[in-house]
């Protein structure tokens, strides 16, 4: 198993361009999450997803989009790239057996991480 | 709104000396995750606790859940090179099973050879 992957690693865009940032998961997880970290900061959560075809706002979503077609695939979408979206984004799985389920599942899995610098 | 403070923010020890880091919850935690993140490198899940007063060993690391379930420590006994990252805590929003983590800031460890 693969796990979490993202796709590009690396990206440089001009302000104002648009880019998707890709997630893929081989888990079969019902639940996705996009995260951006900057530096010397923890993890803010952008949009997340319970199931294909359900989205919902995290904490930071203005200037994103998500889509959630598949339960493999969750892309993030910059329609405007701005200087203040230069970070690094995460995408993470996790298993959740919903209300009444065990805590001992939501553990999340994240992949490798794309560097996005907005200049 | 539901806080997850961590403290010290970074910790610089000499090799075999300890560290540990401290979570503190604004709210009651069902459970609590510990993730290390190396660094340029990604999240990893260490651990979960989910009883109030709940201890757990890997190897030389120690988790504790604090028994009101506002709290947590990871202590790492003789550091070494290899423990060199970022330790973040993260504890359920709100309190429906949504699956939604709250990360700490995390505590940055540096470890002198």
């Amino acid at each position: 198993n693969a796990g979490v992957t993202q796709t590009p690693k690396f990206r440089i865009l001009k302000i104002g361009q648009s880019m998707t940032l890709q997630c893929t998961q081989d888990m079969n997880h019902n639940y996705m999450y996009w995260y951006r970290q900057d530096p010397g900061m923890g993890l803010k959560l952008i949009y997340y997803s319970v199931g294909a075809g359900i989205t919902d706002k995290g904490e930071v979503p203005n200037g994103y989009n998500v889509s959630r077609s598949t339960t493999e695939d969750f892309p993030l979408r910059l329609e405007l790239a701005a200087p203040s979206q230069t970070s690094v984004y995460f995408c993470a799985s996790s298993y959740s057996p919903g209300v009444g389920g065990t805590a001992a599942k939501n553990i999340q899995y994240f992949g490798a991480g794309t560097r996005l610098s907005v200049l | 709104g539901q806080q997850v403070m961590q403290i010290p923010q970074y910790q610089h020890v000499q090799e075999g000396e300890d560290f540990t880091t401290y979570c503190n919850s604004s709210t009651t935690l069902s459970n609590i995750q510990w993730y290390k993140q190396r660094p340029g490198g990604h999240p990893v899940f260490l651990i979960q606790l989910v009883k109030s007063g709940e201890v757990k060993k890997q190897k030389r690391l120690t988790f504790q859940f604090g028994e009101a379930k506002k709290n947590s420590s990871l202590h790492i006994t003789a550091t070494q090179t290899t423990d060199v990252g970022t330790y973040f805590c993260a504890g359920p929003i709100g309190s429906s099973n949504t699956g939604k983590l709250i990360f700490g800031q995390g505590t940055t460890l540096q470890v002198k050879p």
